[in-house]
């Protein structure tokens, strides 16, 4: 089945680690993202890819650093420098980055900072 | 002004009411509109695209009204299962010429027996 899939479903950190996020898509698109989501709060963008070994900045980069090595994954690191972590983690993709695309998200990691 | 505004709601409704969401946007020049369905703890999941002359799903239409940078999101015959959060999401190039999705909070809606 063609899908994006994101693990570890659930994640729990200790303060000051780094933590790495996998995710993976085998729709063969081109964008990929990375999003959080806060209690009651927005999907804010955290980094994005248009195509492999490209990526850029979102609106809430820091403490966060990205790969784009294959076209399939674009894993998320969160660092340590990021002090509020805790939160939902939402991978996406879309066919490319033109308009009327949609996205498909992933299932989602819940990391928690112990 | 926020980039894409929605009413957080709750909004609870009794089964067969019909339902109206809205959504403002700021940006004048965004080119792609969805609306998005999200239940408690799981991903968002597109619900329907948004095309400039309405588009209807079954029991859900939805509106663009350009001009005022407006979107409206319509359920009709309300169903438990139509309970979730309703995210309204624009898309389009920013200066930097990449595509992005801007995403509202969302609006909740509680469909009760």
């Amino acid at each position: 089945d063609g899908g994006i899939t994101q693990s570890p479903k659930y994640l729990f950190r200790k303060e000051g680690q780094n933590v790495t996020l996998s995710c993976e898509q085998n729709l063969n698109h081109d964008a990929m993202y990375w999003y959080r989501q806060d209690p009651g709060q927005g999907l804010r963008l955290i980094y994005y890819s248009q195509i492999v070994n490209d990526f850029q900045k979102g609106d809430i980069a820091e403490g966060y650093s990205v790969s784009r090595e294959k076209k399939e994954s674009f894993p998320l690191t969160v660092t340590s420098a990021q002090k509020n972590p805790t939160a939902f983690y939402l991978c996406a993709s879309s066919i490319s980055h033109r308009m009327n695309t949609e996205a498909f998200f992933g299932q989602g990691t819940r990391l928690t900072v112990v | 002004r926020k980039e894409v505004e929605q009413d957080p709601g709750p909004f609870n409704v009794p089964e067969g009411a019909t339902v109206a969401f809205n959504c403002t946007y700021s940006n004048s020049a965004s080119q792609s509109f969805f609306w998005y369905r999200q239940d408690c703890r799981k991903e968002p999941k597109l619900l329907m695209s948004v095309y400039s002359s309405g588009n209807e799903d079954g029991r859900f239409t939805a509106q663009l009204n350009r001009a005022s940078q407006y979107i409206s999101l319509l359920i009709r015959d309300s169903k438990l299962s139509d309970s979730a959060t309703y995210l309204c999401v624009v898309a389009g190039y920013s200066g930097a010429g990449s595509y992005q999705l801007t995403f509202g909070k969302g609006t909740k809606l509680s469909v009760i027996p």
